[in-house]
């Protein structure tokens, strides 16, 4: 059963190109997270998506930041014109739903680099 | 504000040694409590987790934390550390009063164990 994958593991871009990261969930989970980890902190909660639902945004930026989670395929993170201060670490992490066992599993992480 | 706070950002010890790193919430209502571990290139991996009962939990790989409701703390303890146990170390919390599976995390507790 492979585990939550999230491509690509590093992505560069220049400053005002966008970036899409990619997470498919582990088999059977529904709902997905991201999370964006800065240098020297911990990882920040961005988005809690379900199937064709975005359940909670709280920690989205605003602008230019927007995820999905279509009915096929994997959930996208996308960054429009990036910017420096995007460089962070992405992670992905995915669950079954509330109530079942407790399978909050994380992915790899996508590092993005903007230059 | 609701916050996560570990109280060491760097740990250095020697194998054997006994390890306990700090975890302190300031969620007012009940929540759930994880310990997370990333080991160097690797993806986060759940350590242990208290949702209720006994407030002494056993995770893996020799693993403990302890909730402290009156504290507000959920203190991560290892009698005998070994070179292997050399990662970051994540506190989390999950409040009830946010959507499932939204994670606030602390910023981290790099630990290195010596030979």
């Amino acid at each position: 059963n492979a585990g939550v994958m999230q491509n690509p593991r590093h992505l560069v871009r220049r400053r005002g190109q966008e970036a899409r990261l990619r997470c498919s969930p582990m088999k059977g989970h529904s709902h997905v997270y991201w999370y964006r980890q800065l240098p020297e902190e911990g990882l920040k909660f961005m988005v809690y998506l379900q199937k064709e639902n975005i359940i909670d945004e709280s920690g989205m930026p605003k602008e230019r930041f927007s995820a999905e989670f279509p009915k096929e395929g994997p959930s996208i993170l996308r960054i429009q014109q990036v910017v420096r201060g995007d460089s962070a670490a992405y992670f992905c992490a995915s669950s079954p739903p509330a109530g079942e066992d407790y399978g909050y599993t994380f992915g790899s992480g996508t590092r993005l680099t903007v230059v | 504000a609701q916050s996560v706070s570990q109280h060491n950002h760097h740990v250095i010890l020697s194998e054997a040694a006994s390890l306990e790193l700090g975890c302190n919430y300031s969620y007012g209502g009940t929540v759930n409590l994880f310990w997370y571990v990333q080991y160097p290139g690797q993806h986060l991996q759940l350590l242990l987790k208290y949702f209720s009962g006994d407030p002494l939990v056993k995770g893996i790989k020799g693993f403990e934390a302890e909730f402290i409701k009156s504290k507000f703390s959920f203190n991560l303890r290892k009698p005998s550390v070994q070179w292997s146990d050399t990662a970051e170390y994540f506190c989390a919390v999950n409040a009830l009063t946010d959507s499932w599976g939204k994670l606030q995390f602390g910023a981290g507790t790099q630990v290195v164990v010596t030979p």
